[in-house]
């Protein structure tokens, strides 16, 4: 059974200071992605990590992917409020049966 | 605009009763989902499509039932086989490979 674990799952940082969220996956899978969802909203896609090694950076965050040792990472660089939401990792190891993390929730304090 | 439409956005349901959520989508995708959250949790997988006439279970669908008898339409019937359906539902759809999964707006689905 795949298993798809995240850590932290809940995360209070200040603002200014960095940190990471950790992907776990159990099976093989080249590709990883990574979602944010507001609450009470539906879940707005952030990154698409397609290989071994892939980085990509947009703003604040930046998520990487090591196939090898099935992690991924998402990276935060000195916080603000409006990053305060739930992250999500998933993988479709299967092609097209998506299975999600149980998600970081993150609040960022002034 | 093309997207993902959920309807309806709010729906409550009397015990006993089935219900459909419905979920369309004009982006051309063959892949279509149907996944629930329940309140503080991740998502969990209840069917999935990859092509007409053609679906497959996730890890959650008993109580569930679906259809996709054409590729742009893929509705979730909740059934009163599952018995603890209040919860969030999020339909996705994707091209077929490697590609992005996008979602609609959610349903939020109530009993009473």
């Amino acid at each position: 059974e795949l298993k798809v674990e995240q850590n932290p799952l809940f995360l209070s940082m200040q603002e200014g200071k960095n940190y990471t969220i950790y992907c776990n996956y159990s099976t093989t899978s080249d590709r990883l992605y990574w979602y944010r969802q507001d609450p009470g909203k539906s879940l707005e896609s952030l990154f698409v990590l397609l290989s071994n090694g892939a980085v990509k950076q947009e703003g604040r965050l930046m998520a990487s992917l090591d196939t090898k040792a099935r992690l991924s990472t998402l990276h935060i660089t000195a916080a603000v409020h409006d990053l305060s939401a739930t992250y999500f990792c998933a993988v479709d190891p299967n092609n097209n049966d998506m299975r999600f993390g149980a998600g970081t929730r993150l609040t960022v304090k002034p | 605009d093309g997207g993902i439409t959920q309807s309806p956005k709010y729906l409550f349901r009397k015990e006993g009763q089935n219900v459909t959520l419905s979920c369309e989508q004009n982006l051309n995708h063959d892949a279509m989902y149907w996944y629930r959250q329940d309140p503080g949790q991740g998502l969990r997988l209840i069917y999935y499509s990859q092509i007409v006439n053609d679906f497959q279970k996730g890890d959650i669908a008993e109580g569930y039932s679906v259809s996709r008898e054409k590729k742009e339409s893929f509705p979730l019937t909740v059934t009163s086989a599952q018995k603890n359906p209040t919860a969030f539902y999020l339909c996705a759809s994707a091209g077929l490979f490697g590609n992005t999964i996008y979602f609609g707006e959610g349903s939020w689905l109530t009993v009473v």
